[in-house]
């Protein structure tokens, strides 16, 4: 079973600029999240879609950040503009249905902001 | 705002020695779960534990969960190089969030 993609694997960008992230997810896995992992800390949840409607998106900061779940398979996360502090690795991962499952993570992309 | 919060934050062990990482968490959980990140596989989910279940085996790691200290704790015997990674323990909220602890760092040498 292949497992969850996420492109590029590396980011580097000046602030100000504007990035997106791509997410694969599991195929048949109803529900995809995406994670934000600043070094030396535990992953902290963004949003999180079932299908392609968003479940929880309370920790995204909504006046830069953008995600959308086109067709319930494959993800983007956009920010827009870029701060210093959103250097960290943005993680996807999905799960077969959203009630308490284990879930699955993609390798995760590298974002660094100067 | 965290769930769980893993202690120590780092341990260094020899090969061979089991390794105990402990977990507290803050509100009432249906389950926890505990997750392996290192550089080349990434982060991945080793074992979930249920809030009705007071331990678990899995090959040579053994969870333990208290509910009424919430607290568990993650054990690894025999450890090995390899095992070298940061543990995360991680459990549902109220608004079924999942959220991590900080994580403890493990080096394990040969």
């Amino acid at each position: 079973e292949a497992g969850v993609a996420q492109s590029p694997r590396y980011k580097i960008i000046e602030k100000r600029q504007s990035v997106a992230f791509w997410c694969n997810p599991i195929s048949g896995h109803a529900t995809l999240y995406w994670y934000q992992q600043i070094l030396g800390q535990g992953p902290k949840l963004l949003i999180q879609f079932q299908n392609n409607g968003v479940v929880d998106d309370s920790q995204l900061p909504k006046d830069r950040f953008s995600a959308e779940r086109l067709k319930g398979v494959d993800s983007t996360l956009k920010i827009q503009p870029a701060k210093l502090e959103d250097s960290a690795v943005y993680l996807c991962a999905s799960s077969p249905d959203r009630v308490l499952d284990e879930q699955f993570f993609g390798p995760g992309t590298r974002l660094t902001v100067l | 705002s965290q769930q769980g919060e893993e202690d120590p934050q780092a341990l260094s062990i020899q090969e061979g020695e089991n390794a105990t990482m402990n977990c507290s968490y803050k509100t009432s959980i249906n389950n926890l779960q505990w997750y392996r990140q290192n550089s080349g596989r990434g982060l991945v989910h080793l074992i979930l534990i249920r809030s009705n279940e007071r331990e678990k085996h899995s090959g040579r790691l053994r969870v333990t969960l208290d509910t009424s200290k919430k607290s568990s704790s993650l054990l690894i015997t025999a450890s090995r190089a390899a095992d070298t990674a940061s543990y995360f323990c991680a459990a549902y909220n109220a608004g079924n969030m999942l959220t991590f602890g900080g994580g403890t760092r493990l080096m394990v040498k040969p």
